[in-house]
């Protein structure tokens, strides 16, 4: 696709179920990241895959997220046994490369999943 | 610690006016800057980033900024604004990790702009 897709764009979850959220980067993008939003506040960052490998898992709150991306192309955000602070806004990003002498690549960010949980 | 601080909550300004968001940063080496841009429902679109050479960056719909490295800034600017500017706004920092760029974003700041 053009850009990075998202899904679902809303989920709303009671508190206790486990959620899963899908993100497509962009067709060849090594980088994907995911991002935790509040409202009203900027993206902070959860998690970094380069290719299939989870680099830095440093910014995932508790061990009730888990994310994975097992061909190195689309990934998935899950939360176990979701509670009312894990309402946010997840964003998605991808990046062309994995760094090395290219610093400051550029993160294209999907639309975001709104979670809101009850 | 790698921080950013975007001293402004929420801005106004009447259409073709000036404008300037400002930013602070807290890195140890040479930060690699970025501001993004995110519209209602909208992903966040990158307007321009710095990493080296000239301090004054140009971007995309006619934004810029400049580095200041002594007052530890980049304030994103543009000349006059559109009512299509109505957006939130963020400063954001690179910080190496090993082997790619961890980006810090700051809290944002809203824009709105009256007709």
């Amino acid at each position: 696709g053009a850009g990075v897709s998202q899904s679902p764009r809303y989920k709303v979850a009671k508190r206790g179920q486990d959620v899963a959220l899908r993100c497509d980067p962009i067709s060849g993008h090594v980088s994907l990241f995911w991002y935790q939003q509040a409202l009203g506040q900027g993206p902070e960052f959860l998690t970094y895959f380069q290719n299939e490998a989870q680099l830095d898992k440093s910014g995932l709150p508790s061990d009730r997220f888990f994310a994975e991306r097992p061909e190195g192309s689309v990934s998935t955000l899950k939360i176990q046994r979701t509670q009312q602070e894990d309402s946010a806004v997840y964003l998605c990003a991808s990046s062309a490369t994995s760094g090395g002498d290219i610093r400051g690549d550029t993160q294209y960010f999907g639309p975001g999943t709104r979670l809101t949980v009850l | 610690a790698q921080s950013v601080t975007q001293p402004d909550i929420h801005i106004t300004v009447s259409e073709g006016a000036s404008l300037e968001l400002r930013c602070n940063y807290s890195y140890g080496a040479t930060p690699y800057l970025f501001w993004y841009v995110q519209s209602p429902g909208q992903g966040l679109q990158l307007l321009l980033k710095y990493f080296s050479g000239d301090t004054l960056v140009q971007g995309i719909k006619g934004f810029e900024a400049e580095f200041k490295r002594s007052q530890s800034s980049f304030n994103l600017r543009k000349p006059s604004v559109h009512w299509s500017d109505a957006a939130e706004y963020f400063c954001a920092v690179g910080a190496w990790v090993t082997s790619y760029d961890k980006v810090i974003f700051g809290p944002g700041t809203s824009l709105s702009v009256i007709p």
